[in-house]
């Protein structure tokens, strides 16, 4: 099976940041790689798809990127909405995978 | 309005089984999978399988190989998603969510999510 490794599992930002996510995939996906936003007892929210893909609705200081095996979801000035949990999806071959999530706090 | 509709929390026992509808609306039923994703507490999300609406075909994830049962009724586009023999930490919400055909899809609308608790 794929393995996804995401990093970091937390981190903590300000109001205006700019906030970077990885995922590394160990083997390879092309861009098969997707990004949700998942906020505590909401429903999970698709922000990127095929890696750089913005999903109509997403505010566009999201944004997706990748780099040989390593993907990278970017939040150009994080707003207080933005506090959330955000998890990768590889979507390349059967076993889909989540990454481990990376829990996005106030500073 | 694409619309998926989950059926209610469960509490079930040890050993027994659950079975969650998911009810679609708003879009060509039998164009889309429906994929089963959970979440323990304290968790992160966790894929359980698809059901390809047109064809009945499905994949489930090997974990859950032999427990959990994904069917379909097109005649009321609703998708159902079976998991038996129950454990302690089968507790989760489990979400329906959509997404197109054959490779690198993308879930972008989704149940509400159910709650399933298994105690004793």
């Amino acid at each position: 099976d794929i393995q996804m490794t995401q990093s970091p599992s937390s981190l903590s930002a300000s109001v205006g940041d700019r906030v970077t996510i990885t995922c590394r995939a160990s083997q390879y996906i092309g861009n098969y790689l997707n990004w949700y936003q998942h906020k505590p007892g909401k429903v999970p929210n698709l922000l990127i798809y095929a890696a750089s893909s913005l999903q109509s609705g997403a505010p566009s200081r999201f944004s997706g990127s990748v780099s040989g095996p390593d993907f990278t979801l970017t939040i150009s000035s994080l707003q207080p909405e933005d506090f959330a949990t955000y998890y990768c999806q590889q979507t390349s071959r059967t076993p889909v995978i989540f990454g481990q999530g990376t829990r996005v706090e106030i500073k | 309005q694409v619309h998926l509709v989950q059926s209610g929390a469960e509490v079930k026992n040890p050993g027994a089984s659950v079975k969650v509808s998911c009810k679609a609306a708003g879009y060509t039923f039998t164009d889309y999978y429906i994929h089963w994703v959970r979440q323990a507490p304290g968790q992160g999300l966790e894929w359980m399988g698809w059901i390809s609406p047109d064809t009945g075909g499905r994949i489930y994830e090997t974990k859950f190989e032999g427990r959990v049962t994904m069917t379909t009724d097109t005649s009321n586009s609703t998708v159902y998603m079976e998991l038996s023999k129950l454990r302690s930490d089968d507790t989760a919400v489990f979400y329906c969510a959509r997404s197109g055909v054959g490779t690198g899809y993308f879930l972008d609308y989704w149940g509400q999510g159910t709650l399933v608790t298994v105690s004793s």
